[in-house]
């Protein structure tokens, strides 16, 4: 049973481009949710997506957009790219009617940004 | 609004020591908490949850973690100490336990456990 899975695993883009990310669930699962993880910080909370929308936003701008395809996938886009972008983008995956279910965190994909 | 502290971003222990690594948490309802373990290059794999349940709850790989209302803390603790324990500890807290919750985290504490 394949886990959540993520790509790239490495990405470099210069400032002002564009990036998506990629992210297929765990088997079984629902929902999506996005977190960025900066270089000594814990992950912060971008979006969730359940049901091919939105469901949840962190404090993130609207450079950073996703979507969430009927076979659970989701991307992540951010636009005009900053260098503060540079992190971590984890992706995780869970059912959303469970009641006592965990979140499954893919590996990562490690963005930087020159 | 929620929020996580985590105390000691680097915590340095012997082999066969024991293990604390603090929490303490702010929210505005019952929270549910959490701790993760995040390996060099790999995504983060959870260790325990709290979910208003026992107190006192276990995780894998022999922590365990104990939730205090009075002090609004969940610190993880381990009583021996392995080699292969070193890495990125994260708390974090949610304000739901669906599977649609989502997760703030503290700031880490990296745990070095010397042979």
């Amino acid at each position: 049973d394949a886990g959540v899975t993520q790509s790239p695993t490495h990405l470099i883009k210069t400032r002002g481009q564009q990036v998506t990310l990629r992210c297929s669930p765990k088997s079984g699962h629902d929902t999506v949710s996005w977190y960025q993880q900066a270089l000594g910080q814990g992950p912060q909370f971008i979006f969730q997506y359940y049901e091919e929308e939105e469901r949840q936003r962190g404090n993130f701008p609207d450079r950073f957009s996703g979507h969430q395809f009927p076979n659970y996938s989701s991307e992540l886009n951010v636009n005009a790219l900053l260098l503060g972008d540079s992190a971590l983008y984890l992706c995780a995956s869970s059912l959303a009617t469970s009641g006592t279910g965990e979140l499954f965190f893919g590996e990562g994909s490690r963005l930087t940004v020159l | 609004a929620q929020s996580v502290t985590q105390l000691g971003s680097h915590v340095s222990v012997s082999e066969g020591a024991l293990v604390l690594l603090r929490c303490n948490y702010s929210s505005s309802v019952p929270p549910y908490l959490f701790w993760y373990v995040q390996y060099p290059n790999q995504g983060l794999q959870l260790l325990l949850k709290y979910t208003s349940a026992a107190t006192l709850v276990k995780g894998i790989n022999g922590f365990e973690a104990e939730f205090k209302k009075s002090e609004t803390s969940f610190h993880l603790t381990k009583p021996s100490a392995h080699m292969s324990d070193a890495a990125e500890y994260f708390c974090a807290v949610s304000e739901t336990d669906t599977g649609r919750r989502a997760l703030t985290f503290g700031s880490g504490t990296r745990l070095q456990v010397q042979p």
